[in-house]
């Protein structure tokens, strides 16, 4: 199947700083996703993005389509405890002729008080 | 609104037993889908069902995997027998329609194969 490269895989950072992460593809992709999931939990859709160069905020969180449709990211600022999670990019792919979310394996991020 | 229901939460059994996962989903919502996520990695969809019928298996085991939504509502799916490699989370996620940006996760099932 597709493969969606995160990175980094992990992450400390310090309460109150900003966060980058990435997701990158060798195939095109029309739509990127970011999801969280918490501890015991399923994933939450944080942002979606639909067209390429498009820049999208849901508070604190902004994520970006990038131009060649190969990558996106996710960026966090003033990072606080309840940021801590995996964050998932994911995107519809085809492979056997029908179209199926696909998933990266995740950043998890970890924010020291 | 009450989001996707996932039953049991945890699940303990001995590889060659059976298990089953049972799924409600959101009030209404005509899609369902089934998806692994082994640690350390994102979910895998297994199986989708619009209504009572199955949109894409291609990526469910079928040789131990089954699953089923009778009435259009509930889902179970079942795993026999089951493979140390079967240890993972087994979410369930419902949406109204086949949209990519509309798909609710339920908290999963975690099991683990001894």
């Amino acid at each position: 199947g597709q493969q969606l490269n995160q990175s980094p895989q992990s992450m400390f950072i310090q309460e109150g700083e900003d966060v980058s992460m990435n997701c990158t593809s060798s195939s095109i992709f029309n739509t990127w996703l970011w999801y969280k999931q918490d501890p015991g939990e399923g994933p939450v859709l944080l942002i979606a993005l639909y067209k390429a160069g498009e820049l999208t905020s849901n508070g604190r969180l902004t994520a970006q389509f990038g131009i060649t449709r190969k990558d996106s990211f996710l960026n966090i600022s003033a990072s606080i405890p309840s940021d801590v999670g995996i964050y998932f990019c994911a995107g519809p792919y085809s492979g056997a002729g029908s179209y199926q979310l696909t998933f990266g394996k995740g950043t998890k991020l970890s924010v020291i008080p | 609104e009450a989001g996707v229901a996932q039953s049991p939460r945890y699940k303990i059994i001995e590889k060659r037993q059976s298990v089953a996962f049972w799924c409600n989903p959101i009030s209404g919502h005509a899609t369902l889908y089934w998806y692994q996520q082994i640690l350390g990695q994102g979910p895998k969809l297994l199986i989708q069902f619009q209504n009572n019928g199955v949109v894409d298996d291609s990526q469910l085991p079928k040789d131990r995997f089954s699953a089923e939504r009778l009435k259009g509502v509930d889902s179970t799916l079942k795993i026999q027998p089951a493979k140390l490699e079967d240890s993972a989370v087994y979410l369930c996620a419902s949406s109204p329609r086949v949209r990519w940006d509309e798909q609710y996760f339920g908290p999963g099932t975690r099991l683990t194969v001894t």
